[in-house]
């Protein structure tokens, strides 16, 4: 296992298009994260889950975006409509359910909106 | 409001030196604390992890303490190197180890000279 994958590594997109992300996780891994970073801060909490339940989502995430974890393994962030501010890196990370949670991330998807 | 402040500033010293990078925390409960590094265009890897009923902990060259009564973390790295640079992100457990998110503060920005 090569820790956790992230595809597109950068994607370039006009105003209002949508986009989606992929996030292939550990695979032993339980629980999934996305957050959001832009340049000189950290990461933003954006949603999680636990196996294919999305136990929780920010106040930051509109009705814009939408994450998904179908079966439990892989998961997508899809984003509407995108706007300017949408602009960010995308991180997606994983950690094991058991124990205090360290978190293992990708490399992250870089979002520019034209 | 919650807050978790981290050096403002970039913090630049000398190899062999150690740094001291400070994570402070407002109104927050946190079971546990941990440090990460971050490289440009990457994700953030995770470097320590310290419990609430821990005072110190050491990795290598890496030292972690917690106060929780000052609510604060201090993360020192001992004879830098220049292969140390990088942002260093603290985060905590937002709710006392209730939920399983993980809030990050800003970051601080280390560069160490030759």
């Amino acid at each position: 296992d090569t820790g956790v994958s992230q595809d597109p590594r950068h994607k370039i997109t006009k105003r209002g298009q949508n986009v989606t992300f992929r996030c292939d996780p550990i695979s032993e891994h339980n629980r999934l994260y996305w957050y959001r970073q832009t340049l000189g801060q950290g990461p933003e909490f954006l949603t999680y889950f636990q196996n294919e339940a999305q136990l929780e989502k920010s106040r930051l995430l509109s009705d814009r975006f939408s994450a998904e974890r179908p079966k439990g393994s892989f998961s997508t962030l899809e984003i509407q409509r995108t706007e300017q501010g949408d602009s960010a890196m995308y991180l997606c990370a994983s950690s094991p359910q058991a124990g205090a949670n360290v978190l293992t991330f990708g490399a992250g998807s870089r979002l520019t909106v034209l | 409001s919650q807050k978790i402040e981290q050096n403002s500033e970039a913090l630049n010293i000398q190899e062999g030196k150690t740094a001291t990078l400070t994570c402070n925390y407002t109104n927050y409960s946190p079971a546990y604390l941990q440090w990460y590094r971050q490289d440009p265009g990457r994700g953030p890897v995770f470097l320590l992890l310290i419990r609430e009923n821990e005072k110190e902990k050491r990795k290598e060259r890496l030292k972690v303490t917690f106060d929780t009564t000052l609510k604060q973390s201090l993360f020192h790295i001992t004879a830098s190197q220049p292969a140390d640079s990088a942002t260093y992100l603290c985060a905590l457990d937002s709710d006392g180890g209730a939920t399983n998110k993980l809030i990050f503060g800003t970051g601080t920005l280390l560069a160490v000279q030759p």
